[in-house]
């Protein structure tokens, strides 16, 4: 079975730290993504990877940043974080040319 | 950027009954089309997919769904619930030759009563 794991189930923050949220995929896929999750507003894309060293932006990149440096981790980084940075955050790898999305099981973040 | 429209944010349905889950896309390019199932506090899971061939797609846990070009529609149907299916459903639609972004719906938070 394919695993994703992410870092922490659940995480609280102040306002203005920098915090990483990890994922990792044990299946060598190619592709890895990072949404956010908001009540009402469904998943919404921040970042995503087609390969190490490798970033695009998504829909909301605005206050994120991304790190890959191997193929089987996904970083997500928040600079300096924000009260309506507070939500679910979920990772997603899939292989190069498959459409399905395999998840994580997310990280819930609260930022104080 | 695509569009994706679930109609119902919430859907309560008697145990044993039927239900429908109705999804809307904007595209009129050739899309692939997905159900995802998110249970509480855990990630999604793919439920079916459409990619090509026949419209009408069965899944896990007896969930179907039945693509409809000319109405850009991809509804997810079961014909009997079980308290077990008490979860958020998630449709996500991506374009043919753009890769493997998704773009998702808001969600539908499907509760079965007992």
């Amino acid at each position: 079975d394919v695993k994703v794991t992410q870092s922490s189930r659940y995480l609280v923050k102040r306002t203005g730290e920098k915090v990483f949220l990890e994922c990792v995929q044990d299946m060598d896929h190619e592709n890895m993504f990072w949404y956010r999750q908001d009540p009402g507003l469904g998943l919404r894309l921040i970042y995503f990877s087609y390969d190490v060293k490798m970033k695009e932006k998504g829909d909301i990149p605005e206050g994120y940043s991304v790190s890959r440096e191997k193929k089987e981790r996904f970083s997500l980084i928040l600079e300096s974080a924000s009260t309506n940075q507070t939500s679910m955050y979920l990772c997603a790898s899939s292989w190069q040319g498959s459409y399905e999305q395999y998840f994580g099981p997310g990280t819930r973040l609260t930022v104080t | 950027a695509q569009s994706v429209t679930q109609l119902d944010s919430q859907v309560p349905v008697f145990e044993e009954a039927p239900v429908e889950l109705r999804c809307n896309y904007s595209s009129s390019v050739s899309v692939y089309l997905f159900w995802y199932v998110q249970y509480p506090n855990q990630g999604l899971q793919l439920l079916l997919k459409y990619l090509s061939g026949s419209t009408l797609v069965k899944g896990i846990n007896g969930f179907e769904a039945e693509f409809n070009k000319s109405q850009t529609s991809f509804h997810l149907r079961k014909p009997s619930v079980h308290i077990s299916d008490t979860a958020e459903y998630f449709c996500a639609v991506s374009v043919v030759g753009t890769g493997n972004q998704f773009y998702f719906g808001t969600g539908t938070s499907l509760t079965v009563i007992p």
